[in-house]
């Protein structure tokens, strides 16, 4: 089936620091999506982006993080500053309309 | 708010037996949420198992089904005969107009040879 990929697979910073998340989302789909899940608790929203912008975004999409994909490049998410609580593993998903979402395999970030 | 519970972390199941997960969900925004139920292989992303959008209506996949019943507000994922290839995390899940998906914790399946 479609292949979303995200890069890297695993990431380590230091604390305040920034970060970005890349994701190669399936080539012609149009809705992205950002999850979150810390480990042992369930994969939680984040943020969807359409057209350019940002269409909803939960209470766990902090003024830190923002999304874009320049280009129609990599769909990014960038945290600056990072803070302990953000460790978690970080998925990325499209859809073609608003319809099935494939994932990708996650980043697993942990910063210390 | 919406929310998705699985009351079992992990279940473990001889093989060739019947398996159920539970899956219940509550629901607050107008309108009856689609139900999906998605699987994470070892080493793999989450990929899509089913979907139902209809009250009513039953599911199926890869020899598995869900009936999405909206009276018990329930969605569990059913197999007659489970094999090792099963092996894997099972979600249940959530969304309106198949916009944000809100999850289930998660069961991790387990099959005994």
């Amino acid at each position: 089936g479609p292949k979303v990929l995200q890069i890297p697979s695993h990431q380590i910073i230091d604390m305040g620091q920034m970060v970005t998340l890349n994701c190669d989302p399936v080539s012609n789909h149009l809705y992205f999506y950002w999850y979150k899940q810390i480990l042992g608790q369930q994969m939680e929203f984040l943020v969807n982006f359409y057209n350019g912008k940002v269409m909803e975004k939960s209470k766990l999409f902090k003024d830190q993080f923002s999304v874009e994909r320049p280009d129609g490049s990599y769909f990014t998410l960038k945290i600056q500053p990072t803070a302990l609580e953000d460790s978690a593993v970080y998925f990325c998903a499209s859809s073609l309309l608003q319809d099935t979402q494939y994932f990708g395999p996650g980043t697993r970030l942990l910063v210390l | 708010g919406d929310s998705v519970t699985q009351t079992e972390g992990q279940v473990t199941v001889s093989e060739s037996k019947s398996l159920i997960i539970n899956c219940t969900y509550s629901a607050t925004s107008i309108g009856y949420p689609n139900l999906f139920w998605y699987v994470r292989y070892p080493g793999e992303g989450l990929q899509l198992l089913l979907k139902v959008i209809t009250a009513g209506q039953k599911g199926s996949s890869r020899g598995f089904e869900a009936t999405y019943n909206k009276e018990a507000t329930s969605f569990h994922l059913q197999k007659a005969s489970v094999q090792e290839s099963d092996s894997a995390v099972y979600y249940c899940a959530l969304s309106y107009n198949q916009g944000k998906l809100i999850f289930g914790q998660g069961t991790k399946l387990s099959i005994k040879p």
